[in-house]
């Protein structure tokens, strides 16, 4: 079964600065997604980023972007000029063809002002 | 476009209850998923319709129970309530195609007493 594993519970990062989120996952398919989920206080989940395994370019949007490593299966999102806003649970997910999200457990990000 | 919508936002229930739930996709999504989110075991898997079928399903009790509507609204059912079905119940929609993001709702707050 996939696993999604992320090993930061918590981080911190002051305004305007840069962090990065890890995310690693076990799979044996060669074809699958990656999505960077964030969650705000307001419990909705929006979607930060998406990764297509077959694509060998890091996605990136605005600010957003991850670096995938597909043979040491890692994913990491990296928050560039990080803004108040930015503050949320983030929640890597791997997602294969017919199958459904399996998310990591999680990272809370506070960001300081 | 509206987004996901669920129903009710909050709910408190007693032991040995029984709840429904609500969801109302994006227009023209016709993938319907519930997930259970608890701070212990994180976001897990319920279920997935897709027109009115059910197309997977994870590792929950037959309690939980769901169901897809002709207009592609969906209703999950969980009988004979237990403390530890307190939990946020998110909702995600999906186009037709399978590889693309889920657009989540902002979930119903299930209390149970």
């Amino acid at each position: 079964a996939q696993t999604v594993t992320q090993s930061q519970p918590e981080m911190s990062v002051q305004e305007a600065e840069t962090v990065t989120l890890s995310c690693t996952y076990d799979t044996s398919e060669s074809d699958y997604y990656l999505f960077w989920y964030k969650q705000p206080p307001s419990r909705q989940m929006i979607l930060v980023i998406r990764q297509e395994a077959y694509k060998q370019q890091n996605a990136t949007e605005n600010r957003f972007s991850v670096n995938f490593q597909k043979a040491a299966k890692s994913f990491s999102l990296k928050i560039s000029d990080s803004q108040l806003g930015d503050a949320a649970m983030y929640f890597c997910a791997y997602r294969s063809d017919g199958q459904n999200f399996v998310f990591g457990p999680g990272t809370r990000l506070s960001v300081l002002p | 476009k509206a987004g996901v919508t669920q129903t009710p936002r909050y709910l408190i229930k007693t032991r040995g209850q029984q709840v429904t739930l609500s969801c109302s996709p994006i227009s023209g999504h016709r993938s319907v998923s519930w997930y259970q989110q608890t701070p212990g075991q994180g976001l897990q898997f319920l279920f997935e319709y897709f027109s009115e079928t059910q197309r997977n399903k994870g590792n929950f009790p037959g309690r939980f129970s769901g169901r897809q509507f002709s207009n592609s609204r969906s209703e999950m059912n969980v009988s004979t309530l237990e403390l530890g079905d307190s939990a946020l119940y998110l909702c995600a929609s999906r186009p037709q195609s399978l590889n693309t993001e889920a657009f989540f709702g902002q979930g119903t707050r299930l209390t149970v007493v």
